[in-house]
């Protein structure tokens, strides 16, 4: 079965930091670009970051950009979210995602297939 | 960035209703367009994909269509399991979502 699990959210201080994983099984995780996404209280998806299938390259969003670092180990089959100099307004479940593509004329259209099923990350003091 | 608007941002339906909803973004996209369900307290669902590619298990009462910056997720005939919030997404430069629909019982 393809599964997507969080891990690592929970109550920290504005300023801390946290570690979030994402432990993939059931397909190649090596051969998949990843991302990212969050979802404030009552409010609507956030795409976060991404990072290519060898971690080579990676994309933030301006509101997390230079505070949250983004990366992967294949070997372990996992996914990364380093979250520094936490704020209230990153309080939100942390969704990890797989990206998929269809190709079709030389384009590739990407998408979001498979989902977690999120992890909690609340900043409070 | 590109910006993406949906309409309406909710709407009451009963079951067996046609539902129409509207993604439009800020510029053109082609059909770099995602359209996503999601239900309280899970995780999104994908259900279509480039515009108008059905994604594998996905009812064929979904259907999507558009190019450019205006496009439309219909649901042919309402179920009681598709009472949820429907999310557009570019996926043209990074990936932008929708402030979302929400489709609830009338």
């Amino acid at each position: 079965e393809v599964q997507l699990v969080e891990s690592g959210g929970g109550l920290v201080q504005p300023g801390g930091s946290l570690r979030l994983s994402c432990a993939a099984s059931g397909f190649t995780f090596s051969s998949y670009w990843m991302h990212w996404v969050r979802q404030a209280p009552g409010q609507g998806l956030v795409w976060v970051s991404r990072i290519n299938s060898d971690g080579s390259s990676t994309s933030y969003a301006d509101s997390v950009k230079g505070r949250f670092t983004i990366s992967r180990d294949n070997a372990k089959n996992t996914l990364y979210l380093q979250m520094n100099s936490l704020r209230a307004e990153d309080t939100a479940v942390y969704y990890c995602a797989r990206t998929d593509a269809l190709s079709s004329s030389s384009r590739y259209y990407y998408y979001m297939d498979v989902w977690g099923k999120g992890t909690t990350v609340t900043v409070s003091s | 960035d590109i910006q993406m608007t949906q309409s309406p941002s909710s709407l009451s339906a009963s079951v067996g209703d046609r539902v129409t909803i509207t993604c439009r973004a800020s510029q053109s996209i082609s059909t770099y367009l995602n359209w996503y369900q999601q239900k309280p307290g899970k995780a999104p669902r994908l259900l279509i994909y480039a515009a108008s590619s059905l994604q594998s298990g996905v009812p064929s009462r979904f259907s999507g269509s558009g190019s450019g910056t205006d496009f439309t997720l219909t649901i042919s005939s309402l179920q009681p399991e598709d009472f949820a919030t429907y999310y557009c997404q570019q996926s043209y430069s990074i990936f932008t979502f929708g402030p979302g629909t929400k489709v609830d019982i009338k």
